[in-house]
């Protein structure tokens, strides 16, 4: 089992729909967690980051973690054609160097 | 600032042959890692270098090297290519580690497209 399960979709959503995107993670020691964006032929990029419980908002976007269950999530509201991407969560530990676990990735595509 | 930037591109193998995927960043940054992505997998981790002169095994090592030849570069190599080693590879980089860098991300290249047939 992966440390870090995602669903692996793909996912097509029409233009304007929220979008839930997830993952689960199996060590309860995990500390931070991120969610990249990856467009095609690109390279992975920062899009949120969080520490703690509950909930962070970053313009349409909303990242939750749920530290009791091992979950994590990202919502992403009024979906634009440009946020099609595949999205990646990632989680590291306070003592592994910086060392990020990636999800498997979900593909997700917003259709005008 | 160009960021990470990896060489080559794309890149067609032989089994057996040998090739070193190189990775620069002009970033100042200290720590450097490389995955390899494959569909369903995700990203994964191969080695990393978490301050220049030192490296350190990841999640896949088997049938890679590297060399942290420098702080700016990081280099992979494939001594005997294998068609299991088909993958895209990412060469990534982050200021430093210890407690204060959590919060600062992985500033990743465009990628390797390797193909060993």
């Amino acid at each position: 089992q992966k440390e870090v399960e995602q669903d692996p979709g793909p996912l097509s959503v029409p233009e304007g729909a929220i979008v839930s995107l997830n993952c689960t993670y199996s060590n309860s020691a995990f500390q931070y967690f991120m969610w990249y964006r990856q467009y095609s032929r690109k390279g992975p990029e920062l899009l949120m980051y969080t520490y703690s419980s509950g909930n962070k908002e970053d313009g349409r976007f909303t990242a939750q973690v749920d530290k009791s269950s091992k979950y994590i999530s990202l919502f992403i509201r009024d979906s634009q054609p440009s946020d099609s991407a595949t999205y990646l969560c990632a989680t590291l530990l306070y003592n592994q160097g910086g060392k990020l676990i990636f999800g498997q990735g979900t593909e997700l595509s917003v259709k005008p | 600032n160009a960021g990470v930037t990896q060489t080559p591109k794309f890149q067609v193998l032989k089994t057996g042959q040998s090739m070193t995927l190189q990775c620069a960043q002009d970033m100042n940054h200290n720590s450097m890692y490389w995955y390899r992505q494959d569909p369903g997998m995700g990203l994964r981790l191969i080695y990393y270098s978490a301050s220049e002169g030192t490296t350190d095994k990841g999640e896949v090592p088997n049938g890679y090297n590297v060399s942290r030849l420098n702080k700016r570069e990081f280099s992979l190599r494939l001594e005997s290519a294998a068609p299991s080693q088909t993958s895209v590879y990412f060469c990534a980089s982050r200021p430093q580690t210890g407690s204060s860098s959590y919060n600062s991300p992985l500033h990743f290249g465009n990628g390797t497209r390797l193909t060993v047939t």
